[in-house]
């Protein structure tokens, strides 16, 4: 079955960048388009943005100018990158996917909490 | 792009039915079927319960369902149960202009 996994720093610095990897398991990454989406403490869910395995992206207008994800297909994997973060990009940061439904997230990752502190 | 727009919080009691609405625009929730529904418990992922405005999928109890009129969809739970206890969210699928995925903020269920 399809897994996603999540991993990276869960502290970051303000004004630094953010770096998280998404490992999927049970499916090719060529197969679908793959979300980042997050969720502050307390708050709902935001699209961060996604990519396509040809590396075509899409990402939230309000995090555009700071937001890069990328694929790297060798390693099954996708990375979001997030730059001069501040405390209002602490989070819950999710990778999903649409699987055996199109048109909605079906397969989510576990999620991983990320702090921006000093 | 703006979220789209639940009621903060719903409840009802055991056996009871709800319904939570979802309004947003003839560019998302009013153009195309791709409405759906996720349960969130507390530090858990979410779930899809409802695909494609009234679809569940495998595995979803029938107690969930999922309707739209015009630029606002609902999900009812019938038969209210304590596990159902969650906060629910709504999203729409990107339209072919915009290819942003909106979320509803997201209501909160309790079951009294």
């Amino acid at each position: 079955q399809v897994q996603l996994q999540e991993s990276g720093p869960g502290l970051v610095k303000p004004s630094e960048t953010l770096s998280l990897t998404c490992t999927v398991s049970g499916v090719s990454i060529s197969s679908s388009y793959w979300s980042w989406i997050r969720q502050p403490p307390g708050k709902g869910l935001e699209w961060v943005g996604d990519i396509y395995h040809s590396g075509t992206t899409n990402y939230n207008p309000s995090l555009k100018s700071r937001v890069t994800i990328s694929v790297d297909t060798s390693k099954n994997q996708f990375s979001l990158n997030l730059s001069s973060v501040t405390a209002a990009d602490t989070a819950v940061y999710y990778c999903a996917t649409e699987g055996t439904y199109a048109g909605a997230f079906d397969i989510w990752g576990q999620g991983t909490m990320v702090t921006v502190s000093s | 792009q703006s979220a789209l727009t639940q009621p903060a919080s719903v409840s009802g009691s055991p056996g009871q039915s709800v319904t939570i609405s979802c309004t947003g625009t003839s560019s998302d929730v009013g153009g195309y079927n791709y409405v759906s529904w996720y349960q969130q418990h507390p530090g858990k992922a979410p779930k899809l319960m409802i695909y494609d405005v009234s679809k569940r999928p495998s595995g979803v109890s029938n107690r969930f369902s999922g309707s739209k009129s015009g630029n606002t969809a609902s999900l009812t739970i019938s038969g209210l149960q304590a596990e159902d206890e969650a906060d629910y969210y709504c999203s729409s699928y990107p339209s072919s202009s915009t290819l942003i995925w909106v979320f509803g903020g997201g209501t909160k269920l309790t079951v009294l």
